[in-house]
């Protein structure tokens, strides 16, 4: 079964670091997201993103973050200047773009700000 | 008030039990709604998609109701593998979900 696949696992950074989460959607999927956890917390949507532009981003997709679809297969979520708070679980997901369709989560990179 | 809510439980119960999580939605224009299962540090992964009609995939069943604005999910004859958080996801209009806090469930032995 096709996945969504998100390197790294693990990333440690100093806090004031840029960092670059990188995410490859499902082959034949047009719909991209990227979402937040904090630890206990619930999942929180940030930006999705369609033919190549953000289609919607929450209050909390600031200037400090950034999306990018670089070439035809990866979707990339750059946070600038982290901070301590930054440290969550991030989520990428994608969907088909028949209407209704679920989307389908990668396994998620643990950022850890230091 | 929050677009998708859940109670977050937990709900404990024993193997064998019958158990039922509601989440209710604030915007009467959403178009789709889905559960989600997460384990402990782990993605969330799709366990079904709620139609209209209602649906039924084994032991589990899931349930609309556009009027009161609420989902369902209810789990039949619990396994010790379903302890999990149970999310809601909602699509209320255009390309945004929201996601409920999820509900957590310990089946115990």
């Amino acid at each position: 079964e096709p996945e969504v696949t998100q390197t790294p696992s693990h990333q440690v950074t100093q806090m004031g670091q840029e960092v670059i989460l990188r995410c490859v959607p499902i082959s034949n999927h047009l719909y991209f997201y990227w979402y937040r956890q904090i630890l206990g917390q619930k999942v929180e949507f940030l930006v999705s993103f369609y033919n190549n532009e953000i289609s919607e981003k929450s209050e909390i997709f600031d200037d400090q973050f950034s999306v990018e679809r670089p070439d035809g297969s990866n979707f990339t979520l750059k946070i600038r200047s982290t901070k301590l708070e930054d440290s969550a679980m991030y989520f990428c997901a994608s969907r088909e773009i028949r209407g209704n369709q679920p989307q389908h989560f990668g396994d998620g990179t643990r950022l850890s700000i230091l | 008030r929050k677009e998708v809510e859940q109670d977050p439980g937990p709900f404990n119960v024993p193997e064998g039990a019958t158990v039922a999580f509601n989440c209710t939605y604030s915007n009467s224009a959403s178009q789709s709604f889905f559960w989600y299962r997460q384990d402990c540090r782990k993605e969330p992964k799709l366990l079904m998609s709620v139609y209209s009609s209602g649906n039924e995939d084994g032991r589990f069943t899931a349930q609309l109701n556009r009027a009161s604005q609420y989902i369902s999910l209810l789990i039949r004859d619990s396994k010790l593998s379903d302890s999990a958080t149970y999310l809601c996801a909602v699509n209320q209009y255009g390309n945004q979900f929201y996601f409920g806090t999820g509900t957590s469930l310990t089946v115990i032995p």
